[in-house]
């Protein structure tokens, strides 16, 4: 089983739906949690970054985090087609050492 | 918010020779620096691992004298792809970790190497 699970899509959505992209986790040692967005031929970029459960706004984007359930969700409101971009999650564990383990990537495509 | 730069953004080069990239932190200091190869839609896979001042560690499968890391100071980490051959071709992408303590990686934009 991989640490963390995230559906690589391709999840395609119209100008102005809401997206929902989760991803699942198996090792509750992770205590930071981010996602990031990709644009093609480009390095990720960070988006959101949590540590506790809850959430997490910053203008059209809402991280949640919950660590009962092991599993976080970014939410996009109004989306726009330059959010089309592959969306990776990432968690860290400082346990045995700093480690990062990324998820798949969400392909995410906004439709005009 | 914080700046990693990655030089080259792109490189051709030929088979047997060496390429050198190179991952700058800009505007904070990084005690460690991580390297990541990333195929056509594809998540990142880590290669090494780099602290300021000491060796590299490598994941396994990655051939340490093959790519060569060096991590000079808090604000550099270089990467050399040594002998290149095609099948090293790929896209490269540094991450870089701040001394505050949880700080979020923060990536380069990545080299993509083509080797002919």
């Amino acid at each position: 089983q991989k640490e963390v699970e995230q559906d690589p899509g391709p999840l395609s959505v119209p100008e102005g739906a809401i997206v929902s992209l989760n991803c699942t986790y198996s090792n509750s040692a992770f205590q930071y949690f981010m996602w990031y967005r990709q644009y093609s031929r480009k390095g990720p970029e960070l988006l959101m970054y949590t540590y506790s459960s809850g959430n997490k706004e910053d203008g059209r984007f809402t991280a949640q985090v919950d660590k009962s359930s092991k599993y976080i969700s970014l939410f996009i409101r109004d989306s726009q087609p330059s959010d089309s971009a592959t969306y990776l999650c990432a968690m860290t564990r400082n346990t045995g050492g700093f480690k990062t383990i990324f998820g798949a990537g969400t392909r995410l495509f906004v439709k005009a | 918010g914080a700046v990693v730069s990655q030089h080259p953004s792109w490189v051709i080069c030929k088979s047997g020779t060496s390429v050198k990239i190179e991952c700058r932190s800009l505007d904070f200091q990084a005690t460690t620096m991580f390297w990541y190869r990333q195929f056509p839609k594809q998540s990142l896979m880590l290669m090494a691992t780099s602290n300021e001042g000491s060796k590299a560690t490598y994941e396994q499968g990655v051939e340490k004298d093959k790519f060569l890391i060096n991590h000079a100071s808090l604000t550099l980490s270089t990467l050399t792809v040594t002998s290149a051959h095609p099948e090293d071709s790929s896209f490269y992408i540094c991450s870089a970790l701040g001394q505050a303590l949880n700080s979020p990686l923060h990536f380069g934009n990545g080299t993509r190497l083509t080797v002919t």
